[in-house]
């Protein structure tokens, strides 16, 4: 079954510095997405993206947080000036169509700030 | 309550029993998927179920939406220690286009 990978599985960087993680969603999905979960807590969503922009983001995502498609198969979040909050895993997920169908999600990437 | 609550938030059966979770949310949906996820790992998706469907089944598993109460239940029959996961509730709303909403979800640990 296609499947959703993420790359690094786990970072531990500095508090101040920045982070890219990276995605390939299933190849033929149009809808991409990065969800958070903060270690004991529940996923919550941070940003959608499709046709190379932004459809929705949440209130977590503010201007230390970007997403970009550079290529035709990643799909990468950064995170600008990390700090110790931001310590959590972070989900890519993808889907072929806008609403109604499964969203894959991918292994996720253990963020730890220190 | 939250958009997407689960309950128990704890569950724990032996072997064979058959288990139950419990989902609730607050706003119309246009769908409401069920996930799990192992200690640690990703989330795998389970069942998606629409708002006009009111039982799905999967292998042991069968899911059930009732949108007049806003709830949804997940059964898995004849566990096994293999199923000892988080089960997460995620409701995708009418009107707020593709985000999923997630519930707190519920520990089931079978005990072989």
């Amino acid at each position: 079954e296609p499947e959703v990978t993420q790359t690094p599985s786990h970072q531990v960087t500095q508090m101040g510095q920045e982070v890219i993680l990276r995605c390939v969603p299933i190849s033929n999905h149009l809808y991409f997405y990065w969800y958070r979960q903060i270690l004991g807590q529940k996923v919550e969503f941070l940003v959608s993206f499709y046709n190379n922009e932004i459809s929705e983001k949440s209130e977590i995502f503010d201007d230390q947080f970007s997403v970009e498609r550079p290529d035709g198969s990643n799909f990468t979040l950064k995170i600008r000036s990390t700090k110790l909050e931001d310590s959590a895993m972070y989900f890519c997920a993808s889907r072929q169509t806008a609403t109604g169908n499964t969203i894959y999600f991918g292994e996720g990437s253990w963020l730890t700030v220190v | 309550s939250q958009q997407g609550e689960e309950d128990p938030q704890a569950l724990s059966i032996q072997e064979g029993e058959n288990a139950t979770m419990n989902c609730s949310y607050k706003t119309s949906i246009n769908n409401l998927q069920w996930y799990r996820q192992n200690s640690g790992r990703g989330l795998v998706h389970l069942i998606l179920i629409r708002s006009n469907e009111r039982e799905k089944h999967s292998g042991r598993l069968r899911v059930t939406l009732d949108t007049s109460k806003k709830s949804s239940s997940l059964l898995i029959t004849a566990s096994r220690a293999a199923d000892t996961a988080s089960y997460f509730c995620a409701t995708e709303k009418e009107t707020s286009g593709s985000r999923l909403t997630f519930g707190e979800g519920t520990q089931l640990t079978v005990n072989p």
